[in-house]
């Protein structure tokens, strides 16, 4: 069964750095698109930016170019979310969801970031 | 950027009826579009894929169709489950693969 695990809920402080990860089992990992989705508080579903672990061959979405840092390490089947100076405004739940030879996404079960002073 | 545009906004449906759910794409996605539902507090859960496939465990109440830029999503006799906030999604262009804004469906 494939499957995603996500780290737990964070709560910062505006201008803290913060990493999120998010590790894949029961399927071929290096070799399929895995990313991030931002859902702000009541809103709808945003992608961040994608990767492909084999390579780290890493797409944004021009909103999130510059904002945060997508990364992967296959050895352990793993990607994480960077920030490294967080605002309020990035309160929001984060999922993690991957490609699976054309059949849909796989969700994580979401990492809810708050930032607040 | 391909718009995904879903209407209605919110949809509600007494216990037994129809419920027809529409997507429009900006530009030609093919046949790469997929319906997911998601409950509150809960990730989204994926219900079709390639337009028209049923994922594993959906029932066949759930239905898909479409291709290009015009798709829909049927409940052919909803359940008081199925509630909740269904979205589009297409995976044929990045940057960026997009998702619809959303539809509510209401149980009346």
């Amino acid at each position: 069964e494939v499957q995603l695990v996500q780290s737990g809920a964070e709560v910062k402080k505006p201008g803290e750095s913060l990493r999120i990860s998010c590790q894949g089992s029961g399927y071929n990992f290096p070799t399929n698109w895995i990313g991030w989705v931002r859902q702000l508080p009541g809103k709808g579903l945003e992608w961040m930016g994608i990767i492909f672990p084999s390579d780290s061959d890493t797409r944004y979405s021009l909103s999130f170019q510059g904002q945060v840092t997508i990364s992967a390490d296959k050895s352990n089947s793993t990607i994480y979310l960077h920030w490294s100076s967080l605002k309020a405004s990035e309160t929001a739940m984060y999922y993690c969801a991957c490609t699976t030879a054309g059949k849909g996404l796989v969700w994580g079960q979401g990492t809810m970031v708050t930032v607040s002073s | 950027e391909i718009v995904m545009t879903q209407s209605p906004a919110t949809l509600s449906v007494s216990p037994g009826e129809r419920a027809t759910l529409s997507c429009r794409a900006s530009q030609s996605v093919g046949s790469n579009l997929a319906w997911y539902q998601q409950k509150p507090g809960q990730a989204p859960r994926l219900l079709i894929y390639g337009a028209s496939t049923r994922a594993t465990g959906i029932p066949a109440r759930f239905s898909g169709s479409g291709s290009g830029t015009e798709f829909t999503l049927t409940i052919s006799s909803l359940q008081s489950e199925d509630f909740g906030v269904y979205y589009c999604h297409q995976n044929n262009n990045w940057p960026p693969w997009t998702f619809g804004q959303g539809t509510k469906v209401e149980i009346k």
